[in-house]
């Protein structure tokens, strides 16, 4: 079965400085992985995701990803964080598409990030 | 461009009520979720449809209960309301399946069971 896992629930960094958001997966096939950003009273919207083509995945505003398959690791990097990155990351993992699934998302426990001035 | 949008915002109920979340999407989409997000657990999926008419369980579907009776909406409904189901209620379409299209998402329901 698919799982991800976050590494950390709450992150604090400073306006200007490098954000680090850790996610390792479990899955018996090669995944699909995405991150989502939440911000404060809004719903999810898609920032990246990696479907077995290039390893570094980049997305929008700064935000990349790498898959590393021998850590099971998508952590999602952003060299210089800015006030407006304040928000909640969830990290997801697909189950695969087949005769008894329909590739449903499997969402991760969430990382707040907090940004700093 | 609306997108996806759910009504109500907010709600408050007494336990053993009943009520119907409704989700609207105007984009054409065929595949419409229901999830709920819960601190510290992510988002967990309710019920899906994959098309009009059609309707699936997900992860957590006890004490719910969905239809697609139109392209474009997908209600949710709670008979017996309990407060376990005290949760933040989101609505998300896609045009293909979630692993090869993103989600857009509605901004939530907030939902309060006494």
């Amino acid at each position: 079965a698919q799982s991800v896992t976050q590494l950390d629930s709450h992150v604090s960094v400073s306006e200007g400085t490098p954000v680090l958001l850790r996610c390792n997966y479990s899955s018996s096939y090669s995944p699909s992985l995405f991150w989502y950003v939440q911000h404060p009273n809004k719903g999810l919207q898609l920032l990246l995701k990696y479907t077995s083509a290039a390893t570094l995945v980049k997305g929008i505003n700064g935000f990349e990803a790498e898959f590393k398959k021998s850590e099971t690791s998508f952590h999602l990097t952003k060299p210089s964080a800015h006030m407006s990155d304040a928000a909640e990351y969830f990290c997801v993992v697909s189950e695969p598409y087949g005769s008894s699934n329909t590739g449903k998302l499997i969402f991760g426990q969430g990382t707040t990030l907090q940004v700093k001035p | 461009n609306a997108g996806v949008t759910q009504t109500p915002k907010f709600r408050v109920l007494k336990t053993g009520q009943s009520m119907t979340l409704l989700c609207a999407q105007d984009m054409n989409h065929e595949y419409m979720y229901w999830y709920r997000q819960d601190p510290g657990m992510g988002l967990r999926l309710i019920h899906y449809s994959v098309g009009e008419g059609t309707t699936a369980k997900g992860e957590v579907p006890d004490g719910y209960n969905v239809s697609r009776l139109k392209k474009q909406n997908f209600l949710l409904g709670l008979e017996s309301a309990a407060p376990s189901q005290t949760s933040v209620y989101f609505c998300a379409s896609s045009s293909d399946r979630g692993s090869n299209s993103p989600l857009h998402f509605g901004n939530g329901t907030r939902l309060t069971v006494t």
